[in-house]
């Protein structure tokens, strides 16, 4: 079973801000990785897919990078409702599918 | 548009089983595999397994084996998650998902089930 490790574990920053999450694989995935975003009480959206694709209707301010086992999802701007809790998947070796622990993403 | 509706919360007895039911709306809904994910409470998302609604087939993460059973109502639209045996540490919201392109596009609202003597 792959392991996703996703670090740091919280994030504090301000609004306006430039984020940078990561996600390190246990081995490669190649691009068969994602990003979700998930507010208390609600379930997971899915911003990004195959490491570098937004999905549909997800604002320019999100990216993903990477490959291997080395990705990375940048929040450009932070908006105020961008602080939530992140977490990043792998399909690549299945099953089952993986989930990395989850970056909380603060308001400072 | 897309719609995964999950039915309501549950308290259960350790030992017992639980239901969970998805009923999807907005798409064919044999066309698309249902899987589920389950998050304990302040934990991460956990894969449960899958349920290709066409044929029924399921494919189960091996923690689940014996303990999960995925069924589907195809004349309601309607995916089934069974898990028997219940414990403490089930303690958790499931969700329904339902992948586009291979990725959990589509959510339902999550089921919260406690179980507690």
């Amino acid at each position: 079973e792959i392991v996703l490790t996703q670090s740091p574990a919280t994030l504090s920053l301000s609004p306006g801000e430039r984020a940078t999450l990561s996600c390190r694989a246990s081995q490669s995935v190649s691009s068969y990785l994602a990003w979700y975003q998930q507010k208390p009480g609600q379930a997971p959206r899915l911003l990004i897919y195959d490491a570098s694709n937004r999905a549909t209707g997800i604002p320019a301010r999100f990216s993903g990078s990477g490959s291997g086992t080395d990705f990375t999802l940048t929040i450009s701007s932070l908006e105020p409702e961008d602080f939530a809790v992140y977490y990043c998947q792998q399909r690549s070796n299945w099953p089952p599918d993986t989930f990395g622990q989850g970056t909380k993403l603060e308001i400072k | 548009q897309v719609q995964l509706v999950q039915s309501g919360a549950e308290v259960k007895k350790p030992g017992a089983s639980v239901k969970v039911s998805c009923k999807a709306s907005g798409y064919t809904f044999t066309g698309y595999y249902m899987h589920w994910v389950r998050q304990a409470p302040g934990q991460g998302l956990e894969w449960m397994g899958r349920i290709n609604p066409n044929s029924g087939g399921t494919n189960y993460a091996q923690k689940f084996q014996g303990r999960v059973t995925m069924t589907r109502d195809t004349s309601i639209s309607t995916a089934y998650m069974e898990l028997s045996r219940l414990r403490s540490d089930d303690t958790a919201v499931y969700y329904c998902a339902s992948p586009r392109s291979g990725w959990y596009y589509y959510w339902g609202q999550g089921t919260l089930v406690t179980v507690s003597s």
